[in-house]
């Protein structure tokens, strides 16, 4: 099956700085990329949907330049927070898609603390 | 709106059978799936039902009704690293995934 790989696995960062997440397929060409933010005890919130080479599409209450998105190529995404907060302190998983399968395929996951 | 319901949580006993049900309201339908997540991991792919019925897969089968919005994830000969959150998400006409926000699964020895 598609693999999709996350780095890091895990960060933790002080309040007012910014950490970039990537998120990879490592097997195929993902057109479209999915990131999604998981609280504790609740179910994914998806945050936004980007296409190679394009700009990003975010989901409603999502601060566009807050979670910066970049999706320039076909396997490489990635999600930078700005300005971290405590409140920012998630889990952050990718997913992709490509081709003309329309499954998605997530990757394991970052876990941020803000501190 | 778009609206998916699933219990909240489900307690069952290691070697039984549970059934955890979801109902869904979308725009379009184009699938739906049922994801298993363990605490502190990303979600892994379990089915996916496109047409009416069942489809088996081991001890885990999953059934949809598409004029009744319904589907089931039923799971067999329960172990207790079946404990975890199962998710129930549709694909709605934009091909966009609709989640659901989990059922807890809690096995009892």
């Amino acid at each position: 099956g598609a693999v999709v790989s996350q780095h890091p696995s895990w960060v933790i960062c002080k309040s007012g700085t910014s950490v970039k997440i990537e998120c990879r397929s490592l097997d195929f060409q993902a057109t479209t990329m999915f990131w999604y933010r998981q609280f504790p005890k609740q179910s994914l919130m998806l945050m936004a949907t980007s296409n190679e080479g394009s700009k990003a599409t975010y989901e409603q209450g999502v601060e566009k330049d807050k979670f910066l998105i970049n999706h320039a190529s076909l396997t490489l995404s990635t999600l930078t927070v700005t300005s971290a907060h405590p409140e920012d302190s998630s889990f952050y998983i990718c997913s992709a898609r490509g081709g003309l399968d329309y499954e998605q395929y997530f990757g394991p996951g970052t876990r941020l603390t803000v501190t | 709106g778009q609206n998916i319901d699933q219990p909240t949580e489900m307690t069952a006993t290691e070697g039984a059978i549970v059934q955890i049900n979801c109902t869904y309201q979308t725009s379009g339908f184009n699938g739906l799936f049922w994801y298993q997540q363990h605490a502190g991991e990303a979600p892994t792919f379990l089915s996916y039902n496109v047409l009416d019925g069942l489809e088996e897969k081991g001890r885990f089968s999953s059934f949809l009704s598409r004029s009744k919005g319904y589907s089931y994830l039923l799971l067999k000969e329960l172990q207790m690293k079946d404990s975890a959150s199962y998710l129930c998400a549709v694909r709605d006409s934009n091909y966009q995934l609709i989640w659901g926000a989990g059922t807890k699964l809690i096995i009892k020895p």
